[in-house]
């Protein structure tokens, strides 16, 4: 199994409090992503970085924000947590070098906003 | 941005049954790759396949990229139980652009 972490596995916290979810991997990987999954939406990209300080939008970042201040570890913060957020949130890992960019996800964080 | 479309979007099936599942776009793909998650789960990959007209197999599973590059399908023959799960496709083009279908919900009964 791919060395991915993510903490923490279950959160709820009310509307308007900030929260921040961590990725850690320990496989040196280049590129992380976070991608929220919903009953009928599927998975959805909100953030992906492609290296230290390195980080780009997906199609839902809207309401999110990232940072990757080392290579193991990606950070997605809600500012200002809202119901529509409720979700379950999984960070994945890549090298980036093989066909098709083969992805590797960790277990998911359940987040619920009250 | 490419939109996969996976039918169906649930299938519940009796043990040892056989079922397709596919996932089409209007777009053509660089590659396509699918990958099973099950209840409580990340994704895993199953499989990637990048020519027009490639089948490869997985034990049970046998997946099908189509000749102009735009459709998949998954084969699974004589289900079990341990097949349940969300199958789900995924365009393997560039970094921001790894997009997944809302994939197949499959419950496979003893």
């Amino acid at each position: 199994d791919a060395g991915i972490t993510q903490s923490p596995r279950h959160k709820v916290t009310e509307t308007g409090t900030p929260v921040t979810l961590r990725c850690h991997q320990t496989e040196n990987h280049r590129y992380m992503y976070w991608y929220r999954q919903d009953p009928g939406h599927g998975l959805r990209l909100i953030h992906y970085s492609y290296g230290v300080k390195d980080t780009d939008k997906g199609e839902v970042s809207d309401g999110y924000s990232v940072s990757r201040s080392k290579t193991e570890d990606f950070l997605l913060t809600l500012e200002s947590a809202t119901s529509s957020q409720t979700s379950v949130y999984f960070c994945a890992i890549s090298t980036g070098h093989s066909v098709g960019n083969e992805q590797f996800f960790g277990p998911g964080t359940r987040l619920t906003v009250l | 941005t490419q939109l996969l479309e996976q039918s169906p979007q649930f299938l519940s099936i009796q043990e040892g049954e056989n079922l397709t599942v596919y996932c089409n776009s209007s777009s053509v793909f660089s590659s396509l790759q699918w990958y099973r998650q099950e209840p409580g789960e990340g994704p895993v990959l199953l499989v990637t396949v990048v020519t027009g007209g490639e089948v490869k197999k997985l034990k049970r599973l046998t997946f099908q990229f189509g000749d102009a590059r735009k459709d998949s399908s998954l084969h699974i023959t004589a289900a079990q139980p341990g097949d349940t799960g969300l199958y789900l496709c995924r365009y393997g083009g560039s970094q921001g652009n790894l997009i997944f279908g809302k994939g197949t919900k499959l419950s496979v009964k003893p």
